[in-house]
């Protein structure tokens, strides 16, 4: 497996209170994404980062906030959480370039299991 | 945003028969796509890829087809085994100006019978 963790890999909090997931990886690779993976819906990105200090939204990026102040760290921010992010949440990293090589190959990291009550 | 879909939730095979799982894709600018393979608390994991300039891909054991005419795609596995049961993703890319952006299906659940 890809050196990908994820932490904590479950949590449950409250509706209302903050809560950071950080996804670490020690491949030097220079693309970190957060995915949301919901029944029905399959994996969701919702933010994305193409270098330190470099991201841009997904597709279901409202309420959430990322940074990235070095390679190996992606962290993931849920301002005020809702029960509607209860869901398990995965980081995936990437090396390639779409147009630089032939394949885009992401390595998932183990996920985090979010309860919001 | 983006549709890509599965025609079958479900998808239940013989060990040692062939599997076939589809999936339908909206976007006719996306010039990238992935089959991915997630086991029970894991993340997905990479199987192959086909790039829109091709139709066919083949791997260790697996084929991807891809029909730009109908945007459809397919992953086709040879001889199943029980390891491989997982549930089975396609993804497709945003296109040029969005290549970072991958939209998923919402999966198959394939399950191989002994």
């Amino acid at each position: 497996d890809a050196g990908i963790t994820q932490s904590p890999r479950h949590k449950v909090t409250e509706t209302g209170t903050p809560v950071t997931l950080r996804c670490h990886q020690t491949e030097n690779h220079r693309y970190m994404y957060w995915y949301r993976q919901d029944p029905g819906h399959g994996l969701r990105l919702i933010h994305y980062s193409y270098g330190v200090k470099d991201t841009d939204k997904g597709e279901v990026s409202d309420g959430y906030s990322v940074s990235r102040s070095k390679t190996e760290d992606f962290l993931l921010t849920l301002e005020s959480a809702t029960s509607s992010q209860t869901s398990v949440y995965f980081c995936a990293i990437s090396e390639s370039s779409l147009y630089r090589r032939n394949s885009y190959e992401q390595y998932f990291g183990p996920g985090t299991r979010l309860t919001v009550t | 945003g983006e549709s890509v879909g599965l025609h079958l939730p479900t998808l239940s095979v013989q060990e040692g028969d062939n599997s076939i799982i589809n999936c339908a894709y909206s976007n006719s600018a996306s010039d990238y796509f992935i089959w991915y393979k997630q086991e029970s608390g894991k993340g997905p994991q990479f199987i192959i890829d086909i790039r829109s300039n091709m139709d066919k891909r083949q791997g260790q054991r697996v084929t991807v087809l891809l029909n730009k005419t109908v945007k459809h795609l397919s992953l086709q596995i040879a001889a199943t085994q029980p390891g491989d049961s997982a549930v089975y993703f396609c993804a497709e890319s945003g296109g040029i100006y969005n290549f970072n952006k991958f939209y998923f299906g919402s999966g198959t659940k394939l399950n191989v019978k002994p």
